[in-house]
């Protein structure tokens, strides 16, 4: 059982839009930053948000992120079939000084 | 380009051990913390340890403190983690990753990753 909480599924249709939320704690989400990955069947994971809502290089804009209080949001919009996979939120706990991931997230694009 | 490529996993009996080495190329390796991570088979991101650039602050995860250590020889652009006294639960792929800034989790390059079977 994860320290950070992602809902086990999503699901959407292409062209619409989808939000998959990490909740956390006072120790975690709301002192540090967050990062989101994306991680497509058998391959590395991906960098796609990092500082809550910073998006690296080569990252479309139709991936956004955001953080309130404990909790932070990953929002896909104008969603594609090649959007389908496992999405993880993370950050640093300054209790444990440990790094933490989310339990993952899985997309289908129906 | 950056790349960052793990080598040394494989199948070890309970109780053995084992060393992995992730090598860096394409940017400053003595700059950047680096950090493993590994991922059980059908499982989710599992933190494991982290090292700054030069090596004197170390972090692990509960689950492999005592048995695990993570290293680098800046010189070799090399990263390690010894594991020993491994586990079946500790079978996973093991990834090597750098992080864009010091004290974050912002994973910017991942290796490929290096499968770690621990079975008798």
């Amino acid at each position: 059982q994860s320290v950070l909480t992602q809902p086990p599924s999503v699901s959407a249709a292409p062209g619409q839009k989808v939000t998959i939320s990490c909740s956390g704690s006072s120790s975690n989400i709301e002192i540090n930053y967050v990062s989101w990955y994306q991680q497509l069947p058998g391959t590395a994971p991906k960098l796609l948000i990092y500082d809550n809502n910073k998006r690296p290089s080569g990252i479309p804009d139709r991936f956004s992120g955001s953080k309130s209080g404990t909790s932070a949001t990953l929002g896909i919009t104008g969603l594609q079939t090649g959007d389908e996979a496992d999405y993880y939120c993370g950050t640093w706990d300054s209790s444990l000084s440990a790094g933490l991931f989310g339990g993952g997230t899985k997309l289908t694009v129906l | 380009e950056v790349q960052v490529v793990e080598s040394g996993g494989g199948l070890v009996q309970p109780g053995g051990s084992l060393r992995l080495s992730c090598a860096a190329s394409g940017f400053t390796f003595s700059s950047y913390w680096m950090h493993w991570v590994r991922q059980g088979p059908g499982k989710g991101l599992v933190w494991v340890s982290r090292i700054n650039s030069d090596g004197s602050s170390i972090s692990y995860a509960d689950s492999v403190k005592g048995r695990f250590t993570i290293s680098r020889d800046n010189a070799k652009n090399t990263l390690y983690l010894q594991m020993n006294s491994l586990r079946a639960e500790d079978t996973a792929v093991y990834y090597c990753a750098r992080v864009s800034r010091g004290e974050s989790l912002n994973f910017d390059y991942w290796g490929q990753g290096s499968l770690v079977t621990v079975s008798s």
